[in-house]
């Protein structure tokens, strides 16, 4: 079984930085994903950690401390394009096979 | 442009109907996903195949709900009958085994009325 959590939703300005939070309890980890979704669209990939530790691409980092089942996402230089629901997964292996398992989503709203 | 490809996009039925929705993953990726949307509850994985195979579906009701991928450009998405409550955005997804990246269809918006 899984459990994964995240803040319901945050805001934040333009310019500044966000650091979005989540925790797992699961089974069979192997590894964490970050994908954005905009209103109306489908979940787009930003970022991926199976290692512990930071991984920078762009404006966009992803962490991880598999220790402590703990992840985050941090949002530099935010943008109003930022505005999305940010969505914390754990890719989980089973005796039935490897799943990708999403939280229930960050709403983030950036105002100027 | 490599992209999963998901119909109908939009679908409107009443209860007790069959719906059935597809889906054309990407050619080469071997494992396809099907999630469902909801604003109370996110992303639900309903179920998924690997080479075609299904390997869990675990997540859906299984008295209502039936998946199945017919060949390697097609899943399939069932609902007899449909009710009100299964309303929701279906996505499907496709990627590889090797990188676990998913790649997401449009959705179908489904409402049950």
């Amino acid at each position: 079984g899984q459990n994964i959590d995240q803040p319901t939703e945050m805001t934040a300005t333009e310019g500044a930085i966000v650091q979005i939070n989540c925790t797992y309890q699961t089974s069979g980890f192997n590894g964490l994903f970050w994908y954005q979704q905009h209103a109306g669209e489908a979940p787009t990939f930003l970022s991926y950690n199976v290692l512990d530790g930071l991984e920078e691409k762009g404006r966009f980092s992803s962490f991880l401390s598999r220790s402590k089942g703990y992840s985050y996402l941090l949002l530099k230089e935010l943008q109003m394009k930022d505005s999305a629901s940010y969505l914390c997964a754990v890719r989980e292996v089973s005796q039935a096979g490897t799943a990708l398992i999403f939280g229930k989503g960050t709403t983030l709203s950036v105002s100027s | 442009d490599a992209r999963v490809t998901q119909t109908p996009r939009h679908k409107v039925t009443e209860m007790g109907q069959e719906v059935t929705m597809r889906c054309q993953p990407i050619l080469g990726h071997n494992t396809v996903f099907w999630y469902r949307q909801t604003m109370m509850q996110g992303l639900e994985l309903l179920a998924y195949f690997r080479n075609r195979a299904p390997l869990d579906d675990s997540g859906m009701p299984k008295d209502r709900f039936s998946a199945e991928m017919p060949d390697a450009t097609l899943a399939t998405l069932k609902i007899q009958p449909s009710e009100p409550r299964d309303s929701a955005v279906y996505f499907c997804a496709s990627g590889t085994l090797g990188t676990g990246e998913l790649f997401f269809g449009e959705g179908s918006r489904l409402t049950v009325l």
